[in-house]
Protein backbone atom coordinates (compact mmCIF):
# COMPACT_ATOMS: atom_id res chain seq x y z
CA UNK A 1 0.00 0.00 0.00
CA UNK A 2 1.41 3.59 -0.88
CA UNK A 3 -0.68 4.74 1.68
CA UNK A 4 -1.84 8.93 1.18
CA UNK A 5 -0.14 10.23 -1.75
CA UNK A 6 -0.19 13.91 -2.20
CA UNK A 7 1.61 15.68 -5.23
CA UNK A 8 2.77 18.17 -6.36
CA UNK A 9 5.67 18.32 -3.03
CA UNK A 10 6.39 22.06 -3.93
CA UNK A 11 4.39 24.46 -6.10
CA UNK A 12 5.01 28.39 -6.70
CA UNK A 13 2.24 30.24 -7.83
CA UNK A 14 1.63 33.95 -8.27
CA UNK A 15 -1.16 35.63 -6.91
CA UNK A 16 -4.92 35.14 -8.78
CA UNK A 17 -3.36 31.73 -9.98
CA UNK A 18 -5.62 28.78 -9.50
CA UNK A 19 -4.51 25.22 -9.07
CA UNK A 20 -5.34 21.87 -7.83
CA UNK A 21 -3.68 19.72 -5.32
CA UNK A 22 -3.94 16.89 -5.65
CA UNK A 23 -4.37 14.04 -2.71
CA UNK A 24 -5.37 9.60 -3.05
CA UNK A 25 -5.44 7.06 -0.62
CA UNK A 26 -5.57 3.32 -1.33
CA UNK A 27 -6.70 2.33 2.26
CA UNK A 28 -10.27 2.29 1.22
CA UNK A 29 -11.03 4.55 4.26
CA UNK A 30 -14.04 6.35 3.94
CA UNK A 31 -12.88 9.68 5.26
CA UNK A 32 -10.63 12.48 3.99
CA UNK A 33 -9.41 15.44 5.41
CA UNK A 34 -7.41 18.97 4.19
CA UNK A 35 -5.50 20.92 6.92
CA UNK A 36 -3.30 23.68 6.15
CA UNK A 37 -0.28 23.89 8.95
CA UNK A 38 0.82 27.35 9.93
CA UNK A 39 3.76 27.85 12.43
CA UNK A 40 2.67 28.32 16.33
CA UNK A 41 -0.92 27.75 14.15
CA UNK A 42 -1.01 23.73 14.00
CA UNK A 43 -2.88 22.23 11.97
CA UNK A 44 -6.31 23.97 10.56
CA UNK A 45 -9.21 22.08 8.89
CA UNK A 46 -10.14 23.30 5.34
CA UNK A 47 -12.62 20.99 3.99
CA UNK A 48 -13.66 16.94 4.87
CA UNK A 49 -15.33 14.01 3.82
CA UNK A 50 -16.89 11.70 5.74
CA UNK A 51 -18.03 9.65 2.12
CA UNK A 52 -17.44 9.42 -1.48
CA UNK A 53 -20.31 12.24 -2.29
CA UNK A 54 -20.24 14.23 0.38
CA UNK A 55 -17.96 17.29 0.81
CA UNK A 56 -17.73 19.64 4.06
CA UNK A 57 -16.37 22.40 5.55
CA UNK A 58 -13.81 22.59 8.18
CA UNK A 59 -12.50 26.07 10.28
CA UNK A 60 -10.60 27.56 6.99
CA UNK A 61 -13.20 26.87 3.62
CA UNK A 62 -12.09 30.50 2.34
CA UNK A 63 -10.27 30.51 -1.14
CA UNK A 64 -10.74 26.67 -1.41
CA UNK A 65 -13.50 24.24 -3.01
CA UNK A 66 -13.04 20.30 -3.20
CA UNK A 67 -15.04 17.47 -4.44
CA UNK A 68 -15.14 13.85 -3.53
CA UNK A 69 -16.04 11.61 -6.42
CA UNK A 70 -13.92 8.74 -6.06
CA UNK A 71 -13.35 7.05 -2.34
CA UNK A 72 -9.52 7.17 -3.54
CA UNK A 73 -9.21 10.99 -4.34
CA UNK A 74 -9.75 14.02 -2.70
CA UNK A 75 -8.47 16.85 -4.85
CA UNK A 76 -8.29 20.70 -2.96
CA UNK A 77 -8.58 23.28 -5.87
CA UNK A 78 -6.94 26.82 -5.09
CA UNK A 79 -9.14 29.32 -6.92
CA UNK A 80 -7.55 32.54 -7.31
CA UNK A 81 -4.30 32.16 -4.88
CA UNK A 82 -3.20 34.64 -2.24
CA UNK A 83 -0.13 35.46 -0.41
CA UNK A 84 -2.21 34.37 2.78
CA UNK A 85 -2.47 30.85 1.42
CA UNK A 86 1.34 29.94 1.72
CA UNK A 87 1.37 27.39 3.94
CA UNK A 88 2.18 23.70 4.28
CA UNK A 89 -0.66 21.69 2.87
CA UNK A 90 -1.53 18.06 4.60
CA UNK A 91 -4.12 15.63 3.26
CA UNK A 92 -5.07 12.74 5.40
CA UNK A 93 -7.82 9.60 5.49
CA UNK A 94 -9.15 7.73 8.19
CA UNK A 95 -11.74 5.27 8.75
CA UNK A 96 -14.97 7.16 10.44
CA UNK A 97 -13.50 9.00 13.74
CA UNK A 98 -10.95 6.68 13.83
CA UNK A 99 -7.08 7.80 13.47
CA UNK A 100 -5.70 9.43 10.51
CA UNK A 101 -2.89 8.89 8.26
CA UNK A 102 -1.05 11.08 6.71
CA UNK A 103 0.22 12.59 3.41
CA UNK A 104 3.91 13.68 3.20
CA UNK A 105 2.86 17.57 2.31
CA UNK A 106 2.65 20.17 -0.20
CA UNK A 107 4.77 22.80 0.55
CA UNK A 108 2.42 26.05 -1.25
CA UNK A 109 4.54 29.73 -1.86
CA UNK A 110 2.07 32.67 -3.24
CA UNK A 111 4.06 35.12 -4.46
CA UNK B 1 -15.71 26.85 19.88
CA UNK B 2 -13.92 23.87 20.53
CA UNK B 3 -10.16 23.89 20.70
CA UNK B 4 -7.09 21.75 21.86
CA UNK B 5 -4.36 23.34 23.63
CA UNK B 6 -0.50 22.69 24.21
CA UNK B 7 2.38 24.50 25.14
CA UNK B 8 4.68 25.07 22.07
CA UNK B 9 8.05 24.12 23.67
CA UNK B 10 9.82 21.89 25.97
CA UNK B 11 13.38 20.83 25.95
CA UNK B 12 14.73 17.80 28.16
CA UNK B 13 18.36 16.15 28.34
CA UNK B 14 18.51 12.85 26.89
CA UNK B 15 17.85 10.03 29.17
CA UNK B 16 15.09 12.42 31.01
CA UNK B 17 11.53 11.86 31.08
CA UNK B 18 9.44 13.84 28.76
CA UNK B 19 5.80 15.25 29.29
CA UNK B 20 3.51 16.98 27.54
CA UNK B 21 -0.21 17.97 27.89
CA UNK B 22 -2.70 19.23 26.44
CA UNK B 23 -6.36 20.45 27.20
CA UNK B 24 -9.41 20.23 25.07
CA UNK B 25 -12.85 21.34 25.51
CA UNK B 26 -14.96 18.54 23.63
CA UNK B 27 -15.89 16.39 25.51
CA UNK B 28 -17.90 13.80 22.82
CA UNK B 29 -14.35 12.38 21.23
CA UNK B 30 -14.29 8.56 21.29
CA UNK B 31 -10.55 8.33 20.96
CA UNK B 32 -7.83 11.17 21.90
CA UNK B 33 -4.39 10.52 20.09
CA UNK B 34 -0.67 11.83 19.96
CA UNK B 35 0.49 12.27 16.82
CA UNK B 36 4.75 12.83 16.08
CA UNK B 37 5.94 15.65 13.51
CA UNK B 38 9.66 14.91 12.29
CA UNK B 39 11.15 17.91 10.40
CA UNK B 40 9.49 17.77 6.76
CA UNK B 41 7.29 15.43 6.99
CA UNK B 42 3.72 14.56 7.70
CA UNK B 43 2.31 13.52 11.18
CA UNK B 44 2.46 9.76 11.67
CA UNK B 45 0.15 8.65 14.40
CA UNK B 46 2.40 7.96 18.25
CA UNK B 47 -0.47 6.49 20.46
CA UNK B 48 -4.09 7.22 21.23
CA UNK B 49 -6.26 6.38 24.09
CA UNK B 50 -9.80 4.98 24.16
CA UNK B 51 -12.07 8.01 25.75
CA UNK B 52 -13.00 5.83 28.74
CA UNK B 53 -9.34 4.56 29.59
CA UNK B 54 -7.39 6.62 32.38
CA UNK B 55 -4.18 5.34 31.01
CA UNK B 56 -2.51 3.71 28.02
CA UNK B 57 1.03 2.26 28.23
CA UNK B 58 2.94 1.57 24.92
CA UNK B 59 6.47 0.60 25.79
CA UNK B 60 8.32 3.73 26.58
CA UNK B 61 5.04 6.33 26.12
CA UNK B 62 2.49 6.77 28.72
CA UNK B 63 -0.85 8.15 27.79
CA UNK B 64 -2.95 9.99 31.09
CA UNK B 65 -6.59 11.02 30.80
CA UNK B 66 -8.53 12.98 33.50
CA UNK B 67 -11.73 12.81 31.48
CA UNK B 68 -13.23 15.78 34.37
CA UNK B 69 -10.43 17.93 34.31
CA UNK B 70 -10.66 17.19 30.19
CA UNK B 71 -6.52 17.33 30.57
CA UNK B 72 -4.24 14.78 28.05
CA UNK B 73 -0.82 14.38 28.51
CA UNK B 74 1.86 11.59 27.17
CA UNK B 75 4.53 11.08 28.88
CA UNK B 76 8.22 9.71 27.07
CA UNK B 77 10.26 7.92 29.15
CA UNK B 78 14.31 7.89 28.54
CA UNK B 79 13.72 10.40 26.23
CA UNK B 80 16.09 9.81 23.56
CA UNK B 81 17.81 12.92 20.31
CA UNK B 82 15.51 10.89 18.00
CA UNK B 83 12.57 11.73 20.18
CA UNK B 84 12.84 15.55 18.98
CA UNK B 85 9.78 16.49 16.50
CA UNK B 86 6.79 18.44 17.30
CA UNK B 87 4.17 16.55 19.35
CA UNK B 88 0.47 17.22 18.20
CA UNK B 89 -2.65 16.33 20.16
CA UNK B 90 -5.85 15.97 18.54
CA UNK B 91 -9.42 14.99 19.17
CA UNK B 92 -11.24 13.97 15.76
CA UNK B 93 -10.48 16.69 13.49
CA UNK B 94 -8.61 19.03 16.30
CA UNK B 95 -5.48 19.66 16.49
CA UNK B 96 -3.39 21.38 18.95
CA UNK B 97 -0.72 23.89 17.84
CA UNK B 98 1.87 20.98 18.69
CA UNK B 99 4.53 21.27 21.18
CA UNK B 100 8.23 21.20 19.50
CA UNK B 101 10.56 18.71 22.13
CA UNK B 102 14.26 19.41 21.90
CA UNK B 103 16.25 17.00 23.23
CA UNK B 104 19.69 18.11 24.28
CA UNK B 105 22.67 15.27 24.57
Amino acid sequence: NAGVTQTPKFQVLKTGQSMTLQCAQDMNHNSMYWYRQDPGMGLRLIYYSASEGTTDKGEVPNGYNVSRSTTEDFPLRLLSAAPSQTSVYFCASSYTQGKQYFGPGTRLTVT
Amino acid sequence: GEDVEQSLFLSVREGDSSVINCTYTDSSSTYLYWYKQEPGAGLQLLTYIFSNMDMKQDQRLTVLLNKKDKHLSLRIADTQTGDSAIYFCAESRRFGAGTRLTVKP
